[in-house]
């Protein structure tokens, strides 16, 4: 079956610009979490929806950023005016519950010059 | 201080050899663990789950939790050269099968296993 989809897998971009980066979880998964990687660092919490519940955006680490989430399907995660340290992999996980294990996408990498 | 803290490592060990990788967390309401595998360029996967003190074992991997120190491990048996990866621990305060909240990962420990 299909895994958890991001795109585009890949995105360059200038400095103060912004992006809009897209997750497809899996159908029937509940939960969906952002995640930011920087190079060689571990994951940074971002973000968190648990089915209709109000998401978690305590990870968030400006105003910059922001995310929604359409019901239990897809959600976008929105970089404004982009800043070279927003350079990273952003992650998206989804999972049918809270805990279960999270099934991760293969993410998109974040380059802003 | 970290909510969720690992030694980056590299922590190298010759093939065969028992693995040994630590994590401590600072939320004593932490309820639920994890150890996630990464190889290096791509995304986490699951390989432990733990939620009460003691040991949990899955074939060559073992979880070791202890509440009241707020530390968790993991053990790897008879390492591979195939085991080198990132082990990233990851601790949330939500209860399987009950309430849920966000997951925090560590930074991550590399582990070089050398043939």
């Amino acid at each position: 079956g299909a895994g958890v989809s991001q795109s585009p897998s890949n995105k360059v971009t200038e400095k103060g610009k912004d992006v809009e980066l897209r997750c497809d979880p899996i159908s029937g998964h509940t939960a969906l979490y952002w995640y930011r990687q920087r190079l060689g660092q571990g994951l940074e919490f971002l973000i968190y929806f648990q089915g209709n519940s109000a998401p978690d955006k305590s990870g968030l680490p400006s105003d910059r950023f922001s995310a929604e989430r359409t019901g239990e399907s897809v959600s976008t995660l929105t970089i404004q005016r982009t800043q070279q340290e927003d350079s990273a992999v952003y992650l998206c996980a989804s999972s049918p519950r809270g805990l279960s294990p999270l099934h991760f996408g293969n993410g998109t990498r974040l380059t802003v010059t | 201080q970290k909510e969720v803290e690992q030694n980056s490592g590299p922590l190298s060990v010759p093939e065969g050899a028992i693995a040994s990788l630590n994590c401590t967390y600072s939320d004593r309401v932490s309820q639920s663990f994890f150890w996630y595998r990464q190889y290096s360029g791509k995304s986490p996967e699951l390989i432990m789950s733990i939620y009460s003190n003691g040991d949990k074992e899955d074939g060559r991997f073992t979880a070791q939790l202890n509440k009241a120190s707020q530390y968790v491990s993991l053990l790897i048996r008879d390492s591979q050269p195939s085991d080198s990866a990132t082990y990233l621990c990851a601790v949330t305060r939500g209860n399987y099968g009950g309430a849920t909240n966000k997951l925090i990962f560590g930074t991550g420990t590399l582990l070089a296993v050398q043939p």
